[in-house]
This record gives structure tokens, sequence and C-alpha cells, in this order.
């Protein structure tokens, strides 16, 4: 149990373009979604949190418009880079909170490469 | 203010030694505490968490960590690697109160030598 899956697991894409990124969770209802990005060989740095029917939260220095993140069921949760550039480049990780466990599940991560 | 601090990058370990693997945290609250194992290019898989009772946790693949409030200290134990316990472990804390969102270590690397 406690499954949470993104799509898709890689992209690569031109400067300019829009990237969509789903986060879900396959088996339990999550209403708090957490995306997350990793540079290599670093941790994980706390984008945003999305609360399902709600406006995410944006960590400090996390640009809203450039980072597009809707929840609108409690299963799904989707992350658009908007106007990628190669910067953008990078390991977009989102967890699920299982709320009866209060316990972050993660999925496997999205590798998007910027061209 | 919250913050984990995992003292050591990176660590090499002979296969069949023993691992310690140290974290640190600040919070303010009651924290909850996890490990979570990452290999390259995967997301992250949850090795253990503790939030209340009995101080030494018990998690997957033969881990344990044992919780020390004196020593804010979460500290991850294996007492046989395998070389197949190669990755990235990250320390994390969290708290209902924040709405569960996690602050993670930086991470520490582990390298198991045949």
């Amino acid at each position: 149990g406690a499954v949470v899956s993104q799509h898709p697991s890689w992209v690569i894409c031109k400067s300019g373009t829009s990237v969509k990124i789903e986060c879900r969770s396959l088996d339990f209802q999550a209403t708090t979604m957490f995306w997350y990005r990793q540079f290599p060989k670093q941790s994980l740095m706390l984008m945003a949190t999305s609360n399902e029917g709600s406006k995410a939260t944006y960590e400090q220095g996390v640009e809203k418009d450039k980072f597009l993140i809707n929840h609108a069921s409690l299963t799904l949760s989707t992350l658009t880079v908007t106007s990628a550039h190669p910067e953008d480049s990078s390991f977009y990780i989102c967890s699920a909170r299982h709320a009866s466990t209060d316990t972050q599940y993660f999925g496997p991560g999205t590798r998007l490469t910027v061209l | 203010a919250q913050s984990v601090t995992q003292p050591d990058i990176h660590i090499t370990v002979s296969e069949g030694a023993s691992l310690e693997l140290r974290c640190n945290y600040s919070y303010g609250a009651t924290p909850y505490l996890f490990w979570y194992v990452q290999s390259p290019g995967q997301g992250l898989q949850l090795l253990l968490k503790y939030f209340s009772g009995d101080t030494l946790v018990q998690g997957i693949k033969g881990f344990e960590a044992e919780f020390k409030r004196s020593q804010s200290s979460f500290n991850l134990r294996k007492p046989s690697v395998h070389w197949s316990d190669a990755a990235e472990y990250f320390c994390a804390v969290g708290a209902l109160a924040t709405g569960n969102q996690f602050y993670f270590g930086t991470g520490t690397s582990l390298t198991v030598i045949p």
C-alpha cells in the first residue's frame, strides 16, 4: 500500500515550452501533496505544498507563475513548468501525505531536461 | 528554526561491517522523524519512522534507528551492511503542526566495498 506514481518519468523539451508532471496516489487519498526539486548530489528542496481544492503554498523564492500546481482531486496533483528554460532542468519529486499514518510517500521522480 | 543536520556527506564501509549514519535535528515542536533511502535516479523509499513510544524503532531491510531527545539525534544503524545498501540516505523531521511539511537533511552517500 501507499504507492505514489509520477508521470512522465523523464521528459526532454525545448526552451520556452511548458511541461506538465503528474503525481498520483494510487491506493490512498491524499489531501496534501508536496513538490520537491533535487539537484545532482543534493538534498530535496521543497517547492510547494499542494492542498486539494485550494491554492498551493509556495516556498520562498519559488515562482508560483512559473511552477503552476493544481490539486484537483484527492489522488492527483500536477506541476506545470511554464516557459521552461535550461536552468529548470532538474529532478522533480512529489510526495503524498497519508492522513492515517502521517507519513509522506514519495513518487519515483521526473527527470526534466530543457534544451 | 527547524533544521536537520547530517554531518557525514559520504561514508564508505566494507560489506558485512556495521553502519551508523548520524542525524541531528532542531525542531520547536514534538518531532516526527524519518529515514528515507534513495537509489540513483529513483524516488525516496521510507526505511523507518518515529512518532512516539519506544525510542528504538525497527525498519525495513534490517535498519533501525534510535531517538535520543537529550541529544536531538536520530541515528540510523545496521549491524551488517550489504552491497545493495549503497545509496543516498536522508533524514527528515516533520510534525502535524506544520501540516506535515518535512525538513530534510543534506543526505549521506553510502559506498559499500566488497
